[in-house]
């Protein structure tokens, strides 16, 4: 089994839309939680770091599952520049990043 | 403020034959990582650096793969000899602490194996 498992879409969605998808772990002794966004033929940049209690920054919101190892990334209102690949990173004694998850706003 | 550097941007070389890549951090990130993207997967941790120490290669294909940060700030990851499946984008990141929870990645070398 794989320590971080996406979906990789791609989700295509109508600007202005929510999106949402989650990121399962499977070291139930992970520390902490990331999402990063990486767009096409770019580096990976950190988008937000992931809460226990759930955190917002802006458009985006992040939530932890603990018990169902999972953590979940909600974008409202999609911008057409929200398209990119979203990577989930889990920290246990060291990071893992999954395959990514796949976004396409259109117009 | 710069941000990581990563040299050469692209690379094509053939099988069985030598690479080396070259990163330069963050100015004072104390930790350095090498990354291997292959297509369509996410970054694979290949190694960390905490200044010019090794934390973490378990990893790295030690056979074929090399990589040294001798001063503790730039560092070098050779290839030798190259498959074809090392075709890949090689990340460099760095980040001010061990625990690494922010990492600032260079824009990688995109490595082709014929």
């Amino acid at each position: 089994r794989k320590e971080v498992e996406q979906d990789p879409g791609p989700f295509n969605v109508p600007e202005g839309a929510t999106v949402a998808f989650n990121c399962t772990y499977s070291n139930s002794a992970s520390q902490s939680f990331f999402w990063y966004r990486q767009d096409c033929r770019k580096e990976p940049k950190l988008l937000m770091s992931v809460y226990s209690s759930g955190n917002e920054d802006g458009r985006f919101t992040a939530q932890l599952n603990r018990a169902s190892q999972y953590i979940s990334l909600l974008i409202r209102d999609s911008k057409l520049s929200d398209s990119a690949t979203y990577l989930c990173v889990v920290k246990g004694y060291k990071l893992s990043f999954g395959a990514g998850t796949t976004v396409t706003v259109r117009a | 403020e710069a941000g990581v550097a990563q040299s050469p941007r692209y690379k094509i070389i053939e099988k069985r034959q030598s690479v080396a890549f070259w990163c330069n951090p963050i100015s004072g990130h104390a930790t350095l990582y090498w990354y291997q993207q292959i297509l369509g997967q996410g970054p694979k941790l290949l190694i960390q650096f905490q200044n010019n120490g090794v934390v973490d290669d378990s990893q790295l294909p030690k056979d074929r793969f090399s990589a040294e940060r001798l001063k503790g700030v730039d560092s070098t990851l050779k290839i030798q000899p190259a498959k074809l499946e090392d075709s890949a984008v090689y990340l460099c990141a760095s980040s001010l602490d061990r625990e690494g929870e922010t990492q600032y990645f260079g824009p990688g070398t995109r490595l082709l194996v014929l």
